[in-house]
């Protein structure tokens, strides 16, 4: 029974490229999550997903950043043209349907690094 | 109204000791109170989890205390061991909602 996956686990950009981060949820999730956290701080929340929808982005900032869910295949976050307050890392967590949500699962983590 | 305070931000106790982390809150739509564990490297894992219409929660050595009055919440490890040795988040999610709110996060440090 697998965890949340995600991949890549340590991702190097320069400033301006873009980053794509990928979360696979528990088998039978439907619910995904994107926190960020930064150096010594704790997790904030960035975005809640469904299959082909975004619930509540009220974490994300407002300039490139996006994220999706589709029908088939893994959650993306996207970071575009990146720079280095953007070096994180990134957690995606699921949750199942029709069940206490509150529930939480995490993923491993990518720790993104701009250079 | 969203913030989720935690304290202390580290912590050494000894091995067999009593480990004690607190959160305090501010907003009452609160509904859910979950604590992880998180290892260096690694992502956050589920510790135990409580909600407000019950004052303790027990599962092996770890406890929860609640106490909805003062707005307040804490973790107490048992017999602490080494392997313990970790940052301990406290988190809350608003009832009707999804997203966690995180406090700042203990580095416990269990010694020999």
């Amino acid at each position: 029974n697998a965890g949340v996956m995600q991949n890549p686990r340590h991702l190097v950009r320069r400033r301006g490229q873009e980053a794509r981060l990928r979360c696979s949820p528990m088998k039978g999730h439907s619910h995904v999550y994107w926190y960020r956290q930064l150096p010594e701080e704790g997790l904030k929340f960035m975005v809640y997903l469904q299959k082909e929808n975004i619930i509540d982005e009220s974490g994300m900032p407002k300039e490139r950043f996006s994220a999706e869910f589709p029908k088939e295949g893994p959650s993306i976050l996207r970071i575009q043209q990146v720079v280095r307050g953007d070096s994180a890392a990134y957690f995606c967590a699921s949750s199942p349907p029709n069940r206490d949500i509150g529930t939480q699962y995490f993923g491993p983590g990518t720790r993104l690094l701009v250079l | 109204q969203q913030q989720v305070k935690q304290s202390p931000q580290s912590l050494i106790v000894q091995k067999g000791g009593i480990s004690i982390i607190n959160c305090a809150y501010e907003n009452t739509a609160f509904d859910y109170f979950p604590w992880y564990q998180q290892f260096p490297g690694k992502g956050p894992a589920l510790l135990i989890a409580i909600r407000p219409d019950v004052s303790e929660k027990k599962e092996g050595r770890f406890t929860i205390s609640f106490n909805k009055s003062a707005k307040q919440f804490s973790l107490h490890i048992m017999d602490s061991q080494p392997g313990d040795s970790a940052t301990y988040f406290c988190a809350a999610r608003r009832g009707g909602g999804n997203k966690l709110t995180f406090g700042t996060g203990t580095q416990l440090k269990v010694e020999l």
